[in-house]
């Protein structure tokens, strides 16, 4: 099974719709992440959590919510969606005890706007 | 946010060794070099990182140039699972955030 998890992995939604993406993980990190990636482009940073009662908000988190629910969840809302967030979404782990962060990431969520 | 320059693409020949080269010219004392790569449709997976000496691992070599502003990625036998796109990325020091580049695109071919 793999470690980190998304779901779902493709999503059509229609605009001012509201979208949450979920994240699991069962490597025990303490650490979250969610970016996103658009065509052509890198990563960029959207929110991310050291631990359940810490949530920071990253390069671009406008437009964007996050809850962490428990260590091993970490999911992402849209709270009304609209075209241009159209991309592959990932969420990723680091794991606290360690002084380089090195991030594993999930599958990725597709997800288009339309 | 930690700027790195990496060329846009690559290309290697199968079972040939790939340079892949980095430049941080703004690097300071405590940043970690990251390597990650994207293969096609999945998310990015972690590489190699160092700080001031060459590291080896069972993927690839990480070469850092002795001031710390280049590093070069080595992959010694390229194979066809080795498309994909490369991010050199640094850990500006103590923090958590990646940032990532548009990387290099690396092409095997046959």
């Amino acid at each position: 099974d793999a470690d980190v998890t998304q779901t779902p992995r493709n999503r059509i939604t229609k605009t001012g719709k509201r979208i949450m993406l979920e994240c699991s993980q069962t490597k025990g990190h303490d650490r979250m992440y969610w970016y996103r990636q658009d065509p052509g482009l890198g990563l960029r940073l959207i929110y991310y959590s050291f631990d359940v009662k810490d949530i920071n908000k990253g390069e671009i988190s406008d437009g964007y919510s996050v809850s962490r629910q428990a260590q091993a969840k970490f999911s992402l809302s849209l709270e009304s969606a609209i075209p241009n967030q159209t991309a592959l979404y990932f969420c990723a782990t680091s794991d606290r005890d360690r002084t380089t962060d090195t991030q594993y990431f999930g599958p990725g969520t597709r997800l288009t706007v339309l | 946010d930690a700027k790195t320059t990496q060329p846009n693409s690559m290309e290697s020949n199968e079972e040939e060794p790939v340079h892949l080269p980095c430049n941080h010219s703004t690097i300071s004392g405590t940043d970690y070099i990251h390597w990650y790569r994207q293969l096609p449709s999945q998310g990015p997976e972690y590489v190699i990182h160092g700080l001031t000496s060459n590291v080896n691992n069972r993927m690839a070599s990480l070469a850092i140039a002795e001031d710390r502003k280049s590093s070069t990625l080595i992959l010694h036998r390229a194979t066809l699972r080795d498309a994909a796109v490369y991010y050199c990325i640094l850990q500006v020091g103590g923090a958590n955030n990646l940032f990532f580049g548009t990387g290099t695109r690396l092409t095997v071919i046959p």
